[in-house]
């Protein structure tokens, strides 16, 4: 069935280290692809997303590139902030009978050290 | 813009007690969800909506119920709570499309003690 994994935390990194949070994802056909950012206690908030195949999703110093041949969309920055400390979630929507029930991917948490 | 709008924000119920959390979007948003976030734990699909009138069940849905009367609203009923609904609630939505992504509310903390 479709699904999406997630690298496993928590990472811990040094303020203006460079940040890799891998996501592969199985599904029917070329899904949409997605991260999502939750800070302590709130919501979580879509941070980038690509639609198709070479596309590539960024914001606030972040990007992930669509990878059909290798089915992923791994997230990359830079040079992390504390700010950056929160939990990223990978998600993928496909069409058909999977829309609405593809979850999400399981987080990573991040925390990042002055 | 307000968004996903969620009341209560937070809540304590007995075992056996019921409630509804609410959820509003103004976003005129085909589509809806709930998940529940437990501690440290990623979110899990409880129940989804395509359009008003349409509902069907996600991964968990057991203990509770949803109705879709308006595009706006999509409450989340629990009738006999159990300790193991202790949780952080999160209603999303967004627009018909695998292209767009979910707006979420602010979540509602439940504890059942």
């Amino acid at each position: 069935g479709d699904s999406v994994t997630q690298m496993e935390g928590p990472v811990t990194l040094s303020e203006e280290a460079f940040l890799t949070i891998n996501c592969t994802y199985t599904a029917t056909g070329y899904p949409s692809l997605f991260w999502y950012v939750q800070y302590p206690g709130e919501g979580l908030q879509l941070l980038l997303k690509a639609t198709k195949a070479d596309d590539k999703g960024s914001n606030k110093g972040f990007e992930a590139t669509y990878r059909k041949e290798t089915t992923s969309f791994h997230l990359e920055k830079g040079s992390v902030q504390v700010s950056d400390s929160a939990v990223y979630f990978c998600k993928a929507n496909a069409g058909g009978t999977s829309y609405g029930k593809l979850t999400f991917g399981q987080g990573t948490i991040l925390t990042v050290h002055p | 813009n307000a968004g996903v709008t969620q009341t209560p924000k937070f809540r304590i119920l007995k075992i056996g007690q019921s409630m509804t959390l609410q959820c509003t979007q103004d976003m005129n948003h085909n589509y809806m969800y709930w998940y529940r976030q437990d501690p440290g734990m990623g979110l899990k699909l409880i129940y989804y909506s395509v359009g008003a009138g349409i509902t069907d069940k996600g991964e968990v849905p057991n203990g509770y119920n949803v109705s879709r009367s308006t595009t706006e609203d999509f409450p989340l009923r629990l009738e006999l709570a159990a300790p193991s609904q202790t949780s952080v609630y999160f209603c999303a939505s967004n627009q018909q499309g695998t292209n767009y992504g979910y707006t979420f509310g602010s979540g509602t903390r439940l504890t059942v003690v």
